[in-house]
Parts: structure tokens; C-alpha cells; sequence
């Protein structure tokens, strides 16, 4: 079984701020990290889907980096907004799609 | 598109109590799988399926059953409910099994006393 970890738990900040998340997963038997937006009351749905080691991926103010020699992932949110307030979801794709914990990201007006 | 539908959205059981929560996709997808989410513990995976006729246990499966006689269909059963059952259950699909993304259902909430 895969241990995927996200950290922080828990973010809050300001409108305006940028902010960054962590994603750790097992480097062995790899072959995809996904990164999920999941709003309260609704289903997680898809940011990014990344196989390659160094890959950058971009959508709006949101990016994430990929490390799979040493098992790691960052999202970057640029400018924080009160509509990114949502937990975002890592996994790790080794044959079955594994999920971290999450970071629930607060953001104030 | 319908996409993935997870019926049915609420549901109250007794202990002991047997139920069978659906799932189906429109979108012809290999790739389901279901999962359970708990307070501070994200999704845990308890059983998938990459193909009709083919399903695998995941991190958390004891207490549930699956099948997948079609693509479409992929339905978890829970054959005697307990209080640790009580949870949001998700169900998702993807295309293939590796590299695509994966579409989540609505949900349904569990609640077992």
C-alpha cells in the first residue's frame, strides 16, 4: 500500500497571498501523481495529471512541479482568492490511485 | 452528460442491515473504483476495477463487496452494516487505468446506528 502525506493539514491566509502545498509519495512503482480541487458539498475534481520527473504544469493562477526521484509534488496558488477555499487532494497512481489527506485552504477577504 | 451517478445520495441502516450502493458511468470508462471518506483521513480506496469481469481490493475493503459484470455498472455492497461503516462514499472512473484523470459521482452518505 502506498503512503501518500500532504502538509500542511490545514492553510489560512489572505486574499492576495500566495501559497504553496506539499505532496510526498513513495518513489518506487510509479506512474502518475494527480491533484484534485475538492469544494465543500461537491466531488473533487481534476487540476493535474503528471508522469514525467521535472514536469511543470500550469492552469490560471494554479501550478504544480513534479519530483519522482525523490517523491515529491508542490501546487503553487498565485495570488490566492476567496473561491480557491477548498481542500486540495493529492494522489499517487501505482497500478490503484492512492490519496493523501489533503490541504484544507482557507482564504480571507 | 450524466457522467458518474451514485445512487442513492442519503441513506440511514440498522446494524446488521444489508445494502447495495450504485454506481454507473456513461463515459466508457475501464477504470473504476470506490472509496470512503472519513474526518482528517482524505479517501481511502476500498475496492476497483480495471475491466468487466476484473475487481481488486484496496486499502480498506473488509465489510464490502464488489462486481463488475459490465463497463457501465460497478456496484459496492455492504453485506452486514456496522457503526464503523458511517461514512461518505465516493465512487470514480477513468478512461484507462493509468495516467488519466479520475471523474468522482455525487456521493452518498452512509450513516449506520
Amino acid at each position: 500500500i502506498l503512503n501518500v502525506e500532504q502538509s500542511p493539514q490545514s492553510l489560512h491566509v489572505q486574499e492576495g497571498d500566495s501559497t504553496n502545498f506539499t505532496c510526498s509519495f513513495p518513489s518506487s512503482n510509479f506512474y502518475a501523481l494527480h491533484w484534485y480541487r475538492w469544494e465543500t458539498a461537491k466531488s473533487p475534481e481534476a487540476l493535474f495529471v503528471m508522469t514525467l520527473n521535472g514536469d511543470e504544469k500550469k492552469k490560471g493562477r494554479i501550478s504544480a512541479t513534479l519530483n519522482t526521484k525523490e517523491g515529491y509534488s508542490y501546487l503553487y496558488i498565485k495570488g490566492s482568492q476567496p473561491e480557491d477555499s477548498a481542500t486540495y487532494l493529492c494522489a499517487s497512481e501505482g497500478g490503484k490511485l492512492i490519496f493523501g489527506q489533503g490541504t484544507e485552504l482557507s482564504v480571507k477577504p | 452528460n450524466a457522467g458518474v451517478t451514485q445512487t442513492p445520495k442519503f441513506q440511514v441502516l440498522k446494524t446488521g442491515q444489508s445494502m447495495t450502493l450504485q454506481c454507473a458511468q456513461d463515459m466508457n470508462h475501464e477504470y473504476m473504483s470506490w472509496y470512503r471518506q472519513d474526518p482528517g483521513m482524505g479517501l481511502r480506496l476500498i475496492h476497483y476495477s480495471v475491466g468487466a469481469g476484473i475487481t481488486d481490493q484496496g486499502e480498506v475493503p473488509n465489510g464490502y463487496n464488489v462486481s463488475r459484470s459490465t463497463t457501465e455498472d460497478f456496484p459496492l455492497r455492504l453485506l452486514s452494516a456496522a457503526p464503523s461503516q458511517t461514512s461518505v462514499y465516493f465512487c470514480a472512473s477513468s478512461y484507462q487505468r493509468m495516467n488519466t484523470e479520475a471523474f468522482f459521482g455525487q456521493g452518498t452518505r452512509l450513516t449506520v446506528v
